[in-house]
């Protein structure tokens, strides 16, 4: 399966400091997204990256794709607290009807 | 912003019972999923809807799980006889288009007893 693979499980950094998040996938992908989840509820849709795309950027956010690698990046800069949530990377087939499979997540603490 | 509206957040049903859960999708997006999340465990993935039938499924969605999109706004999933394990989060999400990211909803928590 094309499952994306988030690593670290965990991750608390003090507020401030940038957090990096990084994903694995197996397969071939048309696009890779990110989304946050806060305790208890919806995701968001944080960012999507399509695979001819290396790099893209949203505010704080930064992420990377490298598709030889099958690997992406989430770089969330000068972390707030607010930041606090569950993040996972998901991707999207080339053929199908655009299901998503998830990865496991990050679960990102900022301490203030 | 459009939202996608999910309704109830929360219901409890006994083993056995069939529950329906409602979503109302943004209005003109034309794909519409249903996930779920086990407590502590990744997104699954159940069923894609397009053009007013399924386009693809999952193994979860097994001939308990049906979805519907009866009236041209809301999309329903039911679950016709609740097992213990069907206890999770269940989460509507809609696109415009291949390539968009998704609009999800808050979710459902189901809880069998």
């Amino acid at each position: 399966s094309q499952q994306g693979e988030e690593d670290p499980q965990a991750l608390s950094i003090q507020e401030g400091e940038n957090a990096t998040m990084n994903c694995s996938y197996k397969t071939s992908i048309n696009n890779l997204q990110w989304y946050r989840q806060n305790s208890g509820r919806g995701l968001v849709h944080l960012i999507l990256i399509r695979s001819n795309e290396r790099e893209k950027h949203s505010g704080r956010l930064r992420v990377t794709l490298d598709t030889s690698k099958k690997s992406s990046s989430l770089l969330i800069t000068a972390s707030r607290a607010a930041d606090t949530a569950s993040y996972f990377c998901a991707t999207g087939p080339i053929q199908g009807a655009q299901k998503l499979v998830f990865g496991q997540g990050t679960r990102l603490t900022i301490n203030p | 912003e459009p939202e996608v509206t999910q309704t109830p957040s929360h219901q409890v049903t006994q083993m056995g019972q069939e529950v329906i859960l409602r979503c109302v999708p943004i209005s003109n997006h034309l794909y519409f999923y249903w996930y779920r999340q086990i407590l502590g465990q990744k997104v699954e993935f159940l069923v894609s809807f397009y053009n007013n039938e399924i386009s693809e499924k999952s193994e979860i969605f097994d001939d308990q799980f049906s979805v519907e999109r009866p009236d041209g706004s809301n999309f329903t999933l039911k679950i016709r006889s609740t097992k213990l394990e069907d206890s999770a989060m269940y989460f509507c999400a809609s696109i415009l288009d291949w390539g968009h990211g998704y609009t999800f909803g808050s979710g459902t928590r189901l809880t069998v007893v």
